[in-house]
């Protein structure tokens, strides 16, 4: 088991609202990874957090937007979301600095309507 | 980081080996291989990685060639658990990990 939890499980929301999902680190990991998976397709890196920081992001546009607290759980943001957005959206986990292993969550299913 | 070019599925009878082909010609010398698997409906799990040397742990074995070129995935005896889309990347050691469309392995009994 990865521990690493999400929720919601799944999310329905209409273009334009906003949206935050959540993830529970496995105990001791103080890394935190976001990716997007469009259906069909392979997870897309959004970002990650280190220490409460953001230490590395891909090519999202700034309304996707995250945090990490002192217990290194951490959260998604999605600002004036669009249909393109309609994914899942997976959660990782790891040891100091995101070396090595990455665990993932079972992710969050957000459609926009 | 480098992109990676795999079949985009194959099929496999339980209990054979499953050989698993990955081809990454512009890795760089700080870039490891790494596999990932994705079962339906959950998240990705980490199986395997590997610089150069050949690496086996409880789930595979990683096979990577002398110019580090290419490398292979061995599940060295399939179950039908074992389906699932297999994803190689390769990742610089503090790197994001960057998936392509991976492979589609089907065992079938």
């Amino acid at each position: 088991e990865t521990g690493v939890t999400q929720s919601p499980t799944h999310l329905i929301k209409t273009r334009g609202q906003q949206v935050t999902l959540r993830c529970s680190s496995q105990s001791g990991h103080n890394t935190v990874s976001w990716y997007q998976q469009a259906l069909g397709q392979g997870p897309q890196f959004i970002f990650q957090y280190y220490r409460e920081e953001e230490n590395g992001r891909g090519n999202f546009p700034p309304r996707f937007s995250g945090l990490q607290f002192p217990n290194y759980s951490s959260e998604l943001n999605v600002n004036a979301l669009e249909l393109d957005d309609s994914a899942l959206y997976l959660c990782a986990s790891s040891p100091e600095g995101g070396n090595e292993k990455l665990f993932f969550g079972s992710g969050t299913q957000l459609s926009v309507l | 980081d480098a992109k990676t070019t795999q079949p985009p599925s194959m099929d496999c009878a339980e209990g054979r080996a499953a050989n698993l082909p990955c081809n990454h010609s512009t890795i760089s010398g700080n870039e490891y291989v790494y596999w990932y698997r994705q079962i339906h409906s959950q998240g990705p799990q980490y199986i395997i990685h590997g610089l150069k040397n050949n690496e086996t742990n409880e789930m595979a074995s990683l096979i990577i060639t002398e110019d580090r070129k290419s490398s292979t995935l061995i599940l060295p005896h399939a179950t039908l658990r074992d389906t699932a889309v297999y994803y190689c990347i390769v990742r610089a050691r503090w790197g994001k990990l960057q998936f392509g469309a991976g492979t589609q392995v089907v065992v079938t009994p």
